[in-house]
């Protein structure tokens, strides 16, 4: 099984809101990611959760907030976002061992900021 | 600083026909590349990667890739298309060098496959 399962699917909330994505995998993977994409561009790392601990954050403004409660689960906290935040956000696991490298993403959230 | 090209802002190719989508790529030592395809409204499907071994890769539904040291490139193929190979394709390479499975993205080839 190599599914990586995101709530919510849609997401519509105003400048002043606070909301939460989940992304949870049952794959054993030791490695999480969220990432952002705006339409037919590739996707942009924001997060890297490495066993539980955060070790990148490529510069994402404060607003957005991950939280990794356990090996399967990770959260992104949104709060007083802008318009241009509007895009799908994506998340990935990857296992970490040698020669399995390869990241799997989940359906993503499509987020609108109104 | 590793780098990836997706020379092609889109490939029409005939149902029936091969087809080819184009990749090459900058890092330094020996790259591990990867291959993924996103239908619309979907997230990244994962086609197949190239770590190390036999240069001729086979993946997802019958999608393949030949890794071509010399020339860098990393090209994704196929024998015959199908109207559902329709999709927006990205190749990704990871720096062997670094200690996260950080990936960089080409920025997309977008497969028109017609009947």
């Amino acid at each position: 099984d190599t599914e990586v399962t995101q709530t919510p699917k849609h997401l519509v909330m105003g400048m002043t809101n606070k909301k939460s994505l989940k992304c949870e995998q049952h794959m054993g993977h030791r490695a999480m990611y969220w990432y952002k994409q705006k339409a037919k561009k590739p996707p942009e790392l924001m997060f890297v959760y490495s066993y539980e601990k955060l070790s990148i954050n490529e510069s994402v403004p404060s607003r957005f907030s991950p939280e990794c409660p356990n090996s399967s689960l990770l959260n992104l906290h949104l709060h007083a976002l802008q318009p241009e935040d509007s895009a799908l956000y994506l998340c990935a696991s990857s296992q970490e061992w040698p020669g399995m490298y390869e990241q799997y993403f989940g359906p993503g959230t499509r987020l609108t900021v109104t | 600083a590793q780098s990836v090209a997706q020379p092609e802002d889109q490939v029409n190719v005939a149902e029936g026909n091969p087809l080819t989508v184009k990749c090459t790529y900058s890092v330094s030592g020996n790259p591990y590349l990867f291959w993924y395809v996103q239908y619309p409204n979907r997230g990244l499907q994962f086609l197949l990667k190239y770590i190390t071994g036999d240069n001729l890769v086979k993946g997802s539904y019958g999608f393949e890739a030949e890794f071509n040291k010399s020339q860098t490139s990393f090209h994704l193929k196929k024998p015959s298309a199908l109207v559902s190979d329709s999709a927006l394709y990205f190749c990704a390479v990871r720096d062997p060098n670094s200690g996260y499975s950080t990936l960089t993205f080409g920025k997309g080839t977008m497969l028109l496959v017609s009947p």
